[in-house]
């Protein structure tokens, strides 16, 4: 009965590959986010959707695509990985969007590219 | 740019002794959140307090918010070892369909 959860929970991966990390979330909300904890704990937003509607792209790396197949899913795919992708990627959701409510997050996918 | 920094970065407190973390802003906010991360693991909300309030209790956790000031405080009274986490606070911004988060306080409750 996890509320936000992530998939794989450790990805360890050579320099230039293309790997997926999956969020799923069985709270019935409506916003769901990516976002990148690196090394020194600093936690910063990469993307939001709500209700599969991409409404935060912060500057990013276009080699990073999210995708929403339903309100209930997001996932992230990096392409051609590299050295400084390597960080803790966390989910979360919250029930609506603009209204900067309380949110839930998955437990982390921890990535690590050599 | 980053919204919230936390003050102190680490601190080290005895098992039954009150922690108090501070973290400042520096634009208008909605809200502001509390989180807590144990070690490997994600966030977990706190506490919420709006912009309008001053003061928030839940459990052994007091929030105090100074808009003025552009501060808030957490502090974790009766502290146990269980607490050892960072803490994080969270801004909400008006107009801005986003959370902003600090950078974070280690705490850490010695037995």
């Amino acid at each position: 009965d996890t509320a936000v959860s992530q998939t794989p929970k450790y990805l360890v991966t050579q320099m230039g590959n293309d790997k997926s990390i999956k969020c799923e979330q069985n709270l019935g909300h409506d916003t769901m986010y990516w976002y990148k904890q690196d090394s020194k704990k600093f936690l910063k937003i990469m993307f939001s959707y709500n209700n599969k509607e991409l409404i935060i792209n912060e500057t990013v790396p276009n080699r990073f695509s999210p995708k929403s197949p339903d309100k209930a899913h997001l996932n992230l795919h990096i392409n051609s990985l590299e050295l400084g992708d390597s960080a803790v990627y966390f989910c979360a959701s919250s029930q609506e969007r603009g209204r900067q409510e309380t949110q839930y997050f998955g437990p982390g996918t921890r990535l690590l590219v050599l | 740019s980053q919204q919230g920094e936390e003050d102190p970065q680490a601190l080290s407190i005895q098992e039954g002794e009150n922690a108090t973390m501070n973290c400042s802003y520096k634009t208008s906010i909605n809200n502001l959140q509390w989180y807590r991360q144990n070690s490997g693991r994600g966030l977990v909300h706190l506490i919420l307090i709006r912009s309008n309030e001053r003061e928030k209790h839940s459990g052994r956790l007091r929030v105090t918010l100074d808009t003025s000031k552009k501060s808030s405080s957490l502090l974790i009274t009766a502290s146990r070892a269980a607490d050892t986490a960072s803490y994080f606070c969270a801004t909400g911004n008006f107009g801005n369909e986003k959370l902003t988060f600090g950078t974070g306080t280690r705490l850490t409750i010695i037995p």
